[in-house]
């Protein structure tokens, strides 16, 4: 089974809103990190969180994570068309060998 | 220059079929991985290759072994191909420690 679950799983909102996509996992973790796939190419690394940190910003994106609840959000404000891609997070349970990720969150910007 | 670079792009091969894929990285990481990623876009884990430490997803068929020539490459065997091999294969790289994967774009196997 995933480590990761990404909810929703698809996401369509308005150019110009905010979109706020959830990851929730299992086990304990070292850091997560959260990834943007174009279709039809590979991941594209977004954002790390270590676990020790409870919030993270790199330009309109804001991570956050939440150890207790084993949960954690990407937010992108004020979305834009390119926006549109699927977006995937991953955990980091063993000392930075092997990320696993979730199924991801396809995400549709209309213009 | 492509940091991580895959070959074939795309490989259409019939059942029973051995066929492989290569990956090559300019980024000197020490740690290449091979993931699979099906129809439904679910990212799974194969091979964490490290100094010649591998690591193996224990779901992963024998069918399925990674060999690395050298620190730049590791290329993926697959032998008798089945049709739920079908998937999009990608490579990735790191650097020791703490850090993200750089991924290839990805080689689309489709299996008839």
């Amino acid at each position: 089974s995933q480590q990761g679950e990404e909810d929703p799983q698809a996401l369509s909102i308005q150019e110009g809103e905010n979109a706020t996509m959830n990851c929730s996992y299992k086990t304990s973790i070292n850091n997560l990190q959260w990834y943007r796939q174009n279709s039809g190419r590979g991941l594209v690394h977004l954002i790390l969180i270590r676990s020790n940190e409870r919030e993270k910003h790199s330009g309109r994106l804001r991570v956050t994570l939440d150890t207790s609840k084993k949960s954690s959000s990407l937010l992108i404000t004020a979305s834009r068309a390119a926006d549109t891609a699927s977006y995937f997070c991953a955990t980091d349970s063993n000392a930075g060998n092997m990320l696993t990720f979730g199924g991801g969150t396809r995400l549709m910007v209309k213009p | 220059d492509t940091a991580v670079s895959q070959t074939p792009k795309y490989l259409v091969t019939q059942m029973g079929n051995d066929k492989s894929i290569k990956c090559e990285q300019n980024l000197g990481h020490d740690t290449m991985y091979w993931y699979k990623q099906d129809s439904k876009k679910f990212l799974k884990i194969m091979f964490s290759y490290n100094n010649k430490e591998l690591i193996i997803n224990e779901t992963v068929p024998n069918r399925f072994s990674p060999k690395s020539p050298d620190k730049a490459h590791l290329n993926l065997h697959i032998n008798s191909l089945e049709l739920g091999d079908s998937a999009v294969y990608f490579c990735a790289t790191k650097e020791q420690g703490l850090g993200p994967l750089h991924f290839g774009n990805g080689t689309r196997l489709t299996v008839t």
